[in-house]
């Protein structure tokens, strides 16, 4: 069975560029969340999606974040104009929506932002 | 608001050695999760933690929740080079809610073994 995967796992671009990154979490897994790790800082909720719905995107850090899960299937996160800041790892989670209660999650093994 | 603290943050062990990791939080947590990664690497689930006491063990590694103290460990029990990776401790309250997956995390214990 596949894992959550991300793409793309290395992304460059310039202050106030647009980038987007995709997330596709375990078949089946109604959650998704997003998190974020900022150079020498802890790993950080962004949000959380059940199905197609955003559950709670209190971690997002501004508008110039957009996330969308049409479908309920994969998520993308966008970030547009990126700033210096912005630079860090997305990690993305999936977990069954029985995972409700046994809390486990997944994570892609993030994708790698560097804005210069 | 929940925060998380590790400690040590960085680890340099010999192999054969003992140690252990700390992670310290702030308020009533349901549940503490140990996570393992790699470089480049996704986090890998190690433990979950539910309830006071709750002690779980997987090969060299033991990990234990004192809901009391807010402190959970994780301890390393003769060390191997495959153990170097960085460790992460998370925890959550099912608030409102929200679900269990929304976690927050300590700062990360950088583990390298080394012979």
């Amino acid at each position: 069975e596949a894992g959550v995967t991300q793409f793309p796992s290395h992304s460059v671009i310039e202050k106030g560029q647009t980038v987007t990154l995709r997330c596709d979490p375990i078949s089946g897994h109604d959650n998704l969340y997003w998190y974020r790790r900022v150079m020498g800082k802890e790993i950080k909720f962004l949000l959380h999606f059940v199905k197609e719905s955003k559950q709670d995107e209190s971690g997002m850090p501004n508008n110039r974040f957009l996330a969308e899960r049409t479908g309920g299937t994969y998520s993308t996160l966008k970030v547009q104009p990126a700033e210096l800041e912005d630079s860090g790892v997305y990690f993305c989670a999936s977990s069954h929506l029985s995972g409700y209660n046994t809390g486990e999650l997944f994570f892609g093994e993030g994708s790698r932002l560097t804005v210069l | 608001e929940l925060k998380v603290e590790q400690n040590p943050l960085f680890l340099s062990m010999q192999e054969g050695k003992n140690y252990t990791i700390y992670c310290n939080y702030s308020t009533t947590s349901d549940r503490l999760y140990w996570y393992r990664q790699d470089p480049g690497k996704s986090l890998e689930s190690l433990f979950v933690l539910l309830s006071n006491g709750a002690v779980k063990q997987e090969g060299r590694l033991m990990a234990s929740l004192d809901t009391k103290a807010r402190l959970s460990t994780l301890h390393i029990t003769a060390a191997v080079h495959d153990l170097s990776a960085t460790y992460f401790c998370a925890v959550t309250f099912n608030a409102g809610g929200t679900s269990y997956g929304k976690l927050t995390f300590g700062q990360g214990t950088i583990l390298t073994v080394h012979p």
